[in-house]
């Protein structure tokens, strides 16, 4: 059983680049998530989709887009990369019937 | 929205020694508190939860309390190991319609040998 899946774990990025960072779940899970990690600012929430068809704004959205592909599914694309997203990056995913969230083992992204 | 305020932002203690992370939350709808701890490198993974209906909660070394009118709660672990070394995160959430808990800003434990 995998879990939560996301790649790629190193990513370097030149200003204004462009790139997508995939993640997929097997747990059958409803909800998926894309959090943010920076020294001590813990995780932010940047999108979430709550079910299949729907994405919703986190807590720092801008210079990001997500896409829910599928019920397995949900990309994060940073369409003109700034050194202000360099960060580590989790993918993250929770059921329907409880409250743990399950997360990726994180992307490392520096935008140089 | 809810504020999660975690402290303290670093811990270091003996192997053996107790270890105590506070956490305090805003939003009184909150009733669902859960922490997660991450390894170096790793995820962050579910230690130990606990639901407002509940003052204390206990897994072998780890427990958690919760005071609701103080509107905070802790984390403890006792007999630390080395293994217990990582950054540990409090959320609260208030568990209705979708779940997005707001995390606390981290505790970095480190158990020195």
């Amino acid at each position: 059983n995998a879990g939560v899946t996301q790649t790629p774990k190193f990513q370097v990025l030149k200003t204004g680049q462009s790139m997508t960072l995939q993640c997929a779940q097997d747990m059958n899970h409803n909800s998926m998530y894309w959090y943010r990690q920076d020294p001590g600012m813990g995780l932010r929430l940047i999108y979430y989709s709550a079910s299949e068809g729907t994405t919703d704004k986190g807590e720092v959205p801008n210079g990001y887009n997500v896409s829910r592909l599928n019920k397995r599914e949900f990309s994060l694309r940073l369409e003109s990369a700034a050194p202000s997203q360099t960060s580590v990056y989790f993918c993250a995913s929770t059921g329907a019937s409880g409250n743990t969230i399950y997360f990726g083992e994180g992307s490392w992204l520096t935008v140089v | 929205g809810e504020n999660v305020e975690q402290h303290p932002s670093t811990l270091s203690v003996q192997e053996g020694d107790s270890a105590v992370i506070k956490c305090t939350y805003s939003d009184s709808a909150s009733n669902y508190f859960p922490w997660y701890k991450q390894e170096l490198g790793k995820g962050p993974q579910l230690i130990i939860d606990i639901r407002s209906n509940v003052g204390e909660k206990k897994d072998q070394r780890i427990a958690v309390t919760l005071n609701k009118t103080a509107k905070h709660f802790s984390l403890h672990i006792t007999e630390t190991q080395p293994e217990d070394s990582a950054v540990y995160f409090c959320a609260a959430d208030e568990s209705g319609g979708s779940y997005i808990p707001t995390f606390g800003r981290g505790t970095s434990l480190i158990v020195h040998p």
